[in-house]
């Protein structure tokens, strides 16, 4: 079974640059998350969604991260204009359904975006 | 707000030996846990989990312990091995239904062959 995908691997941008990422979740995962682990700390929520909808968005900055999930499957994570701050691992999980509640999440290999 | 904490960033142990992992959670309405580990430039991959109604679970070498009371859960990892070497985290989650987890911020283990 092939895992979550990412891309891509890593990223360097001048701050008020901008920049996307990329996320195919395992097939048949109904729920996908954005997660920004800033180095030395653990994975932090930006957003989730159900299908393509948006299930928890409350930790995401929208005055410059924006995010979505059409057709439900691949989902693209923007940020414009990128802080110096921004410089992290994202990381994108899916899961099987919402509510489904092993709280097993299963991840992707992340995306490392330094920003100069 | 950390509601999730691993106040050592650093273990080392010996191969065969047990190592601890330890986590603390401030938020009562946390019900469900679990442990990932990290191994460099690789996602977190799920290790074991606990529901509240329980203690302790075991799978293999892996034992996660559960104190409600204290609001303390560990991992035990008994006989430890170099492969066990990475960066474990625990989470938690509250299961209102968002499936959100709130991670700590991890715990390097080396396991020296």
């Amino acid at each position: 079974e092939a895992g979550v995908a990412q891309s891509p691997r890593y990223k360097i941008i001048e701050k008020r640059q901008s920049v996307a990422f990329w996320c195919n979740p395992i097939s048949g995962h109904a729920t996908l998350y954005w997660y920004q682990q800033i180095l030395g700390q653990g994975p932090k929520l930006l957003i989730q969604f159900q299908n393509n909808g948006v299930v928890d968005d409350s930790q995401l900055p929208k005055d410059r991260f924006s995010a979505e999930r059409l057709k439900g499957v691949d989902s693209t994570l923007k940020i414009q204009p990128a802080k110096l701050e921004d410089s992290a691992v994202y990381l994108c999980a899916s899961s099987l359904v919402l509510g489904e509640s092993t709280g097993e999440l299963f991840f992707g290999e992340g995306s490392r975006l330094t920003v100069l | 707000d950390q509601q999730v904490k691993q106040n050592s960033p650093s273990l080392s142990v010996q191969e065969g030996r047990i190592s601890i992992l330890n986590c603390d959670y401030t938020n009562s309405m946390f019900d469900y846990f679990l442990w990932y580990k990290k191994y460099p430039a690789e996602g977190p991959t799920f290790l074991i989990s606990i529901s509240s109604i329980k203690d302790k679970n075991e799978d293999g070498r892996f034992t996660v312990f559960l104190n409600k009371s204290a609001k303390h859960l560990s991992l035990h990892i008994v006989p430890s091995q170099p492969g066990d070497s990475a960066v474990y985290f625990c989470a938690a989650s509250d299961q209102t239904g968002a499936n959100n987890l709130f991670f700590g911020t991890g715990t390097r283990l080396t396991v020296i062959p």
